[in-house]
């Protein structure tokens, strides 16, 4: 079955500081990825996939996540944090039929 | 382009009482998903439903129940509330045939207070 952890329920940065939130997964077969963005009081966005196509995956809003097999790890970065940044945000796992395995969450507080 | 809808947006129900929850997909899309977002846990995935049956179903109780109509609208039935039902019900719709790289697209949610 496939699962997904996220390091660190919070994570705090400044303004401008870059943005690291941490996703490894577990899967048996070749993992379809997400993150997913939600905002208070909203539903889920999404932010990037990976599909195999490219291990570096590029999403909106300037973050991007690069998958390493050989770490069973998605990591979600950003070069420079904004404040419109805040959110909670989500790694998933496909079980290959559009079902969705979410982690935790993973709460991105940005100071300014 | 109208995404995912769902309605109502907040309810307040006590123990014991039933909930219907509605959704409807975005323009194209075929397949709807139910998830529950307890306060600060991820989505759990509910069931889906696609032609009208349910495909797929998660580690949920037979309280838990839904139809999906042919316009492609779906319903979420809650039996028999109970306290640990409060939650976000998020509602997803995608397009069948495109695997698990397929993309899903989550409506707002519907908040469930049950007192």
């Amino acid at each position: 079955a496939q699962s997904v952890t996220q390091l660190g329920s919070h994570v705090s940065v400044s303004e401008g500081a870059l943005v690291l939130l941490r996703c490894n997964y577990s899967s048996s077969v070749p993992p379809y990825l997400f993150w997913y963005v939600q905002y208070p009081n909203q539903g889920l966005q999404l932010l990037l996939k990976y599909t195999s196509a490219a291990t570096l995956v590029k999403g909106i809003n300037g973050f991007e996540a690069e998958f390493k097999k050989s770490e069973t790890s998605f990591h979600l970065t950003k070069p420079s944090a904004h404040m419109s940044d805040a959110a909670e945000y989500f790694c998933a796992v496909s079980d290959g039929f559009q079902k969705l395995v979410f982690g935790t969450g993973t709460r991105l507080l940005v100071s300014p | 382009d109208a995404g995912v809808t769902q309605s109502p947006t907040h309810l307040i129900k006590t123990r014991g009482q039933q909930v219907t929850l509605r959704c409807s997909p975005k323009s194209g899309h075929d397949t709807v998903s139910w998830y529950q977002q307890a306060l600060g846990q991820g989505p759990q995935f509910i069931f889906q439903y696609y032609e009208e049956e349910e495909r797929q179903r998660g580690n949920f109780p037979d309280r838990f129940s839904g139809h999906q109509f042919p316009n492609y609208s779906s319903e979420l039935n809650v039996n028999a509330l109970l306290l640990g039902d409060s939650a976000l019900y998020l509602c997803a719709s995608s397009l069948q045939g495109q695997g698990g790289a397929n993309v899903l697209t989550f409506g707002a949610g519907s908040r469930l207070t049950v007192l």
